[in-house]
């Protein structure tokens, strides 16, 4: 059983649409942080969110932590080709250890 | 930038051999993680590190071994490595604490024959 789900699995679009991406858990985390990886290399940190309600915007992507600290979004508005990667939530729940999400495969094509 | 590296970025080896994959942080992280990940999919962490001789298991059970002799060094090892080892692996650091960032390594994309 995973501990954090993230929707959808694949997502491709058109550039310059708007898209959202889910990150849920039936469990509370403590923060919750969203990476985003590119082909041949490892995830790279967009965000970290702390605290239940918090909504960061960062450009065009904007991140959304839930009012219970069990779930997250990512919106990204007006996607273009260099969003393409996987995209992948993290929530940290005990001490030291992140818990990594399923993943949204998202392609942008131009 | 992370200043975190790894070696090789390919292997293909053959089954049997003794392998080991090579990790280096220069940030004075004291957590160090090994992830295995199959291409484009969820990672899953298989060793962590709170800092020198200190290595647990993570939550994939997986037949290689870790050591933590140096702050900046974290090698993973496969005594004989098979078919079903074949894989991404990817190492990361962060200070220590709860939700630190993680900075990763470019991977290892490991193929056994």
């Amino acid at each position: 059983t995973q501990l954090l789900e993230q929707s959808p699995q694949f997502l491709s679009i058109q550039e310059g649409e708007n898209l959202t991406v889910y990150c849920n858990s039936s469990s509370v985390f403590s923060s919750l942080q969203w990476y985003r990886q590119e082909p041949g290399e490892g995830p790279v940190l967009l965000v970290t969110v702390v605290t239940g309600g918090e909504v960061k915007k960062l450009k065009r992507l904007t991140f959304q932590f839930g009012d219970a600290r069990k779930d997250s979004s990512l919106h990204i508005t007006a996607a273009q080709p260099g969003d393409t990667g996987l995209y992948l939530c993290a929530g940290a729940r005990r001490a030291n250890n992140l818990f990594f999400g399923t993943g949204t495969r998202l392609t942008v094509i131009p | 930038e992370a200043d975190i590296y790894q070696t090789p970025r390919y292997l293909v080896i053959g089954t049997g051999k003794k392998i080991t994959l090579e990790c280096s942080q220069t940030m004075g992280h004291d957590k160090m993680y090994w992830y295995q990940q199959d291409p484009g999919m969820e990672l899953h962490l298989i060793h962590y590190s709170y800092g020198v001789n200190s290595t647990e298991k993570g939550d994939l059970s997986s037949e290689s071994t870790v050591s933590r002799i140096r702050t900046e060094h974290f090698p993973l090892t496969l005594e004989s490595a098979r078919p079903s080892h074949t894989s991404q692996y990817l190492c990361a650091s962060s200070r220590a604490g709860l939700g630190e960032t993680q900075y990763f390594g470019p991977g290892t994309r490991l193929l056994v024959l």
